[in-house]
């Protein structure tokens, strides 16, 4: 089977752009969440979606979006971007075959710099 | 919300040895507590994980140890090689993201291991 899925891997902008990235989750997965990650802070939780729905969003600005569309697969959005916006964005999915927490599995990611 | 510690920052150690990182987290909620390992240039992977329902889980080289009481979980890697050689992370469930959230992870700052032959 195969992995998550992250386009484009490598990702160059300059400040005040928007970006959009994509994320397609493992086939059956149907909950994606997507992370940040950067040296100096780590790996923070950006949002989850879970049946096209928002379940929780992390403690990002507005200028941080997504979406998931009906065959799972997701998109986040950054607009005017920062150069602090440079990191890797990792999308992670899960099967939800429980009550509980969501086994994740992670992408490759897509590495952005911001200029 | 959940906050996750984790030590040490790096670990050295000779091939066959054991290699031990550990983590504590604040909240007594959290219910659910993977492993990931992240090698340069690739996402992190799952390599264990452990839900409260149970205190060890083992595969292979690789256990986990829970205890709820003190609020702290371990890796232990045993027989270490050179390709065990990465960054660790161990994360929580954040118990504050409401019975809807099934995805929100709160990762330790990780653990650079090197395993030297």
């Amino acid at each position: 089977k195969a992995g998550v899925t992250q386009t484009p891997r490598y990702l160059i902008k300059t400040r005040g752009q928007q970006v959009t990235l994509s994320c397609s989750p493992i086939s059956g997965h149907r909950s994606v969440s997507w992370y940040q990650q950067t040296p100096g802070q780590g790996l923070q939780f950006l949002f989850e979606y879970f049946s096209e729905t928002q379940r929780n969003k992390g403690n990002f600005p507005g200028r941080f979006s997504g979406r998931q569309f009906s065959n799972s697969r997701s998109e986040m959005n950054v607009s005017t971007l920062e150069l602090g916006d440079s990191a890797l964005y990792l999308c992670a999915s899960g099967p939800r075959t429980s009550g509980g927490a969501d086994t994740q599995y992670f992408g490759p990611g897509t590495r952005l710099t911001v200029l | 919300g959940e906050n996750v510690e984790q030590h040490p920052s790096t670990l050295s150690v000779q091939e066959g040895d054991s290699a031990v990182i550990k983590c504590t987290y604040s909240d007594s909620a959290s219910n659910y507590f993977p492993w990931y390992k992240q090698e340069l240039g690739k996402g992190p992977q799952l390599i264990i994980d452990i839900r409260s329902n149970v205190g060890e889980k083992k595969d292979q080289r690789i256990a986990v140890t829970l205890n709820k009481t003190a609020k702290h979980f371990s890796l232990h890697i045993t027989e270490t090689q050179p390709e065990d050689s990465a960054v660790y992370f161990c994360a929580a469930t954040d118990p504050n993201a409401g019975g809807t959230s099934y995805g929100k992870l709160t990762f330790g700052q990780g653990t650079i291991l090197t395993v030297h032959p």
